[in-house]
């Protein structure tokens, strides 16, 4: 079956810092990618999604991924982080007309 | 923009009671999907509708059914409540035709006492 691991659970970053979430995924074939942010008690919200096409892929709140068939990764960036980031984010693969989602890594800002 | 309507926000059951939560997906979507959120955990998929028909099932209990109704809002029906079930649920859609980019609700938090 087709997933996607999240090997970190937990990363801090201070603020303005750069910013690395790892995804890896198992498929054989291109998958379909996505990457979610959770705040606490909310709901999930897509941050961009990768089909096809150009590997690197700009998402909202200045966001990106790039997606690297040699490493099956797809790895969430950004340059510069706030503190207003902090929060859960989650990769997600489609498998079957449904996401299936990585465990998660938390994120926290340290001022 | 009309986005994922989930009710109620916040639920609190007793053991063995019954609950039922409810999805209102954008204007549109025939496609709803139902995760579930365990404390500290991923959201775990449990049941999909298209069309008002299931079209996939999860890891969902038989104590749960749900259904999708002809104005396309989707209920999920839990019975015989356990303190195992509290989490939060999702419910997700999309147009299901080749645009597989799901918008979530901000989900239904049930706690069970």
């Amino acid at each position: 079956a087709q997933s996607v691991t999240q090997p970190d659970i937990h990363i801090t970053v201070s603020e303005g810092a750069s910013l690395e979430l790892r995804c890896n995924y198992s498929y054989g074939a291109t998958p379909y990618l996505f990457w979610y942010v959770q705040s606490p008690g909310q709901g999930l919200q897509l941050l961009l999604k990768y089909f096809s096409g150009d590997t690197l892929v700009q998402g909202i709140k200045g966001f990106e991924a790039e997606f690297k068939r040699s490493q099956s990764s797809f790895n969430l960036r950004k340059p510069s982080v706030h503190w207003s980031d902090a929060a859960e984010y989650f990769c997600a693969t489609e498998y079957g007309n449904k996401l299936v989602f990585g465990a998660g890594t938390i994120l926290r800002v340290k001022s | 923009a009309a986005g994922v309507i989930q009710s109620p926000r916040h639920l609190i059951k007793e053991k063995r009671e019954t609950a039922t939560l409810k999805c209102y997906p954008i204007p549109r979507h025939d496609t709803v999907y139902w995760y579930q959120q365990g404390p500290g955990q991923d959201p775990q998929f449990l049941i999909s509708f298209y069309e008002k028909m299931q079209s996939d099932k999860g890891s969902i209990p038989d104590r749960f059914s749900a259904q999708q109704f002809s104005d396309y809002h989707s209920e999920l029906n839990m019975s015989s409540l356990e303190l195992g079930d509290s989490a939060l649920y999702f419910c997700a859609s999309t147009t299901g035709q080749g645009d597989t980019e799901a918008f979530f609700g901000q989900g239904t938090r049930l706690t069970v006492v």
